[in-house]
C-alpha cells in the first residue's frame, strides 16, 4: 500500500524556535513534496526531493532514501509560518500524488 | 508573479444548477490537475490532462468533468452540483519530462458554495 505518514500532527512553537516537521513514505514513492497551506487559502510548493537536501531562505527539506524519511526544518520560526505543512510522495510512473495528512504549525509570538 | 491562476477565488451556485471553475496557467507546463480538498482533509486528485490527453481518477463521480482547449487554460465542469461538493478546488500544473520528477505548482484554489 502506497502510504505517507506525517508527524507531529500539531505543533506549537515560540517564535525564534527551530521546528522539525517529519515524513516516513512507503515504497514505489518516487519523490516528496514538501507543501505548505494557510487556513482557508491555497497550497504553495516549498520543495520537491529525490534525494539529498534542499535550502530555500529559512527552510530546508532532507530526504534519507535508504530509510524512505524525508524532514522538513524552519529555523528562526516566525508567527506567519503559522500553516499546515504537507508532505506528498508522487508515485512512480505515475501523475497522482499521495497526501499526508498535514501538520498544523502554530508559532507564536 | 502568479503562475497558475484561478477564478473566481469564492463562487457560490446552487443546487443542482452547472458551475465551471477556471484555471489559467503562465509556465507553459504540458500537466494539468484538478483536485477537490474538503474541510480538514487532503486534497484528492479528480483528473489531470498529459497535453490533451485526459486522465480520469477511478473513482471520479461522473458529475465532474474538465476541458483544456489549449496549453494555458483548464475547466472543471460541475453539471449538477449537490451539497457533498462543496469544497475547495485546487488547480495544478507541471511539466513531465522522461525519466524526471518535476514539482507540482498550485493555484490559490477556488472556494465553492452549494445553496
Amino acid at each position: 500500500k502506497n502510504e505517507v505518514e506525517q508527524s507531529p500532527q500539531n505543533l506549537t512553537a515560540q517564535e525564534g524556535e527551530f521546528i522539525t516537521i517529519n515524513c516516513s513514505y512507503s515504497v514505489g514513492i518516487s519523490a516528496l513534496h514538501w507543501l505548505q497551506q494557510h487556513p482557508g487559502g491555497g497550497i504553495v510548493s516549498l520543495f520537491m526531493l529525490s534525494s539529498g537536501k534542499k535550502k530555500h531562505g529559512r527552510l530546508i527539506a532532507t530526504i534519507n532514501i535508504q530509510e524512505k524519511h524525508s524532514s522538513l526544518h524552519i529555523t528562526a520560526s516566525h508567527p506567519r509560518d503559522s500553516a499546515v505543512y504537507i508532505c506528498a510522495g508522487r508515485l512512480g510512473g505515475s501523475e497522482k500524488l499521495v497526501f499526508g495528512k498535514g501538520t498544523k504549525l502554530t508559532v507564536n509570538p | 508573479d502568479a503562475m497558475v491562476i484561478q477564478n473566481p477565488r469564492y463562487q457560490v451556485t446552487q443546487f443542482g444548477k452547472p458551475v465551471t471553475l477556471s484555471c489559467s496557467q503562465t509556465l507553459n507546463h504540458n500537466v494539468m490537475y484538478w483536485y477537490q480538498q474538503k474541510s480538514s482533509q487532503a486534497p484528492k486528485l479528480l483528473f489531470h490532462y498529459y497535453d490533451k490527453d485526459f486522465n480520469n481518477e477511478a473513482d471520479t463521480p461522473d458529475n465532474f468533468q474538465s476541458r483544456r482547449p489549449n496549453t494555458s487554460f483548464c475547466f472543471l465542469d460541475i453539471r449538477s452540483p449537490g451539497l457533498g461538493d462543496a469544497a475547495m478546488y485546487l488547480c495544478a500544473t507541471s511539466n513531465r519530462h522522461k525519466n524526471s520528477n518535476q514539482p507540482q505548482h498550485f493555484g490559490d484554489g477556488t472556494r465553492l458554495s452549494i445553496l
